[in-house]
């Protein structure tokens, strides 16, 4: 079975400064899907930044960027700039890509922008 | 306006009772997904159907309960079985599981509350 480790449980950075999540995970596939969602107080589940494991070029969305290595099976977000509307928690997620594929994630990390 | 639409929104059980909550898309998706959340962790999944009249247990099935009669709709019943119910309940859909070009999408959530 697959598992997704996000070891900080809280951050907070300064706005306009840039700040990186850490997340491991642990699967035998080959082929897969990692995903960062953010949370805000809301509790909607926003879909910030998606990787396919068998492309090498980091995933980019914006101000979002990850470090993806596979190797060490290590999927970072970099969020620069930040903005106090980034204030959320913050989920790492794996999906392997078998028929009966599913969404496993990691406990979160409370990121906190500073004004 | 296409979405996943969750009710209620807030919802109390007594305890004996059974409760079910709806969830509802209209974006074609063929998979459809229940998740629970408990303060400070991440999402556990509780039942995932890939198509109509099929659906398979997550890793916290027991005390829960699902339908797939309809594409559009995947209601959730939490049985008096479940001991610890009150938690965050999400739903969320997918085009399909697995494969391609697949991302997991997320309504705004129910919550529930043993009283």
């Amino acid at each position: 079975a697959q598992t997704v480790t996000q070891s900080q449980p809280e951050m907070s950075v300064q706005e306009a400064e840039t700040v990186t999540l850490s997340c491991t995970y642990d699967t035998s596939e080959n082929n897969y899907y990692l995903f960062w969602y953010k949370q805000p107080p809301s509790r909607q589940m926003i879909l910030v930044i998606r990787q396919e494991a068998y492309k090498q070029q980091n995933a980019t969305e914006n101000r979002f960027s990850v470090n993806f290595q596979k190797a060490a099976k290590s999927f970072s977000l970099k969020i620069s700039d930040s903005q106090l509307g980034d204030t959320a928690m913050y989920f790492c997620a794996f999906m392997d890509t078998g028929a009966n594929s599913k969404l496993t994630f990691g406990k979160g990390i409370t990121l906190s922008v500073r004004p | 306006d296409g979405g996943i639409t969750q009710s209620p929104k807030y919802l109390f059980r007594k305890e004996g009772q059974n409760v079910t909550l709806s969830c509802e898309q209209n974006l074609n998706h063929d998979a459809m997904y229940w998740y629970r959340q408990d303060p400070g962790q991440g999402l556990r999944l509780i039942y995932y159907s890939q198509i109509v009249n099929d659906f398979q247990k997550g890793d916290i099935a027991e005390g829960y309960s699902v339908s797939r009669e309809k594409k559009e709709s995947f209601p959730l019943t939490v049985t008096s079985a479940q001991k610890n119910p009150t938690a965050f309940y999400l739903c969320a859909s997918s085009i399909r599981t697995g494969g391609t070009g697949n991302t997991i999408y997320f309504g705004e959530g129910s919550w529930l509350t043993v009283v």
